[in-house]
């Protein structure tokens, strides 16, 4: 298995500004994801996060808006940058751990709850 | 990956089987079924998997149609704390490993 943990937690920002959500396993994994959830929506994946390499974005998130970096096996970062209130959302990190690639068990922190005001 | 259809959301009485269904009539052959469930304002959680097989695992059973063109999560004895919204994902081996998730079923288990 693999906790994933996240910081921080929740948080309000200003319009206009960035943050970085931290996201950190405590055991080395090969695949890391971000997802953002939407106020009553669905997960919506973002990017997986490489190691050594850039982010893979899904359609629709570019990196100038969410970059992403993963300095080793075990850590992630997520910005979001020049949030605007449409950016107000839980954001989840996941994982793969290294037995379970194939077998389908992906790892979710507990989310950054982001309020941009 | 294979598109998936949920109902929005279900009841179920305390104690009492949950069948939860979903369609994936669009299932290739060497695309599995997962599901996970995602208790509020937690991070998801994995529950169980198959390709063709039933499965059963501590948390529930999945039954999957031969033809796999849909498939029944089972909560053997529903409890209070297993109200969530319970996503049924369709993904191949090879996709890179990556979950596309759907609206899902929010159960809601009354007592």
């Amino acid at each position: 298995s693999a906790v994933i943990s996240q910081k921080p937690s929740r948080d309000i920002c200003q319009r206009g500004t960035s943050l970085t959500i931290q996201c950190q396993v405590d055991s080395q994994v090969t695949m890391m994801f971000w997802y953002r959830q939407q106020p009553g929506q669905s997960l919506t994946l973002i990017a997986t996060a490489n190691q050594g390499s850039e982010a893979t974005y899904e359609s629709g998130f570019v990196i100038d808006k969410f970059p992403i970096s993963r300095p080793n096996l075990t850590f992630s970062t997520l910005t979001v940058s020049n949030m605007s209130p449409e950016d107000s959302s839980i954001y989840l990190c996941s994982a793969h751990g290294t037995g379970t690639p194939n077998t389908g068990e992906l790892f979710f922190g507990e989310g950054s709850r982001l309020t941009v005001l | 990956d294979a598109k998936t259809t949920q109902p929005t959301s279900m009841d179920c009485a305390e104690g009492r089987a949950a069948n939860l269904p979903c369609n994936h009539s669009t299932i290739s052959g060497n695309e599995y079924v997962y599901w996970y469930r995602q208790i509020h304002s937690q991070g998801p959680q994995y529950i169980i998997h198959g390709l063709k097989n039933n499965e059963t695992n501590e948390m529930a059973s999945l039954i999957i149609t031969e033809d796999r063109k849909s498939s029944t999560l089972i909560l053997p004895h529903a409890t209070l704390r297993d109200t969530a919204v319970y996503y049924c994902i369709v993904r191949a081996l090879y996709n890179f490993n990556k979950f596309y998730f759907g609206s899902g079923t929010k159960l809601n288990v009354k007592p």
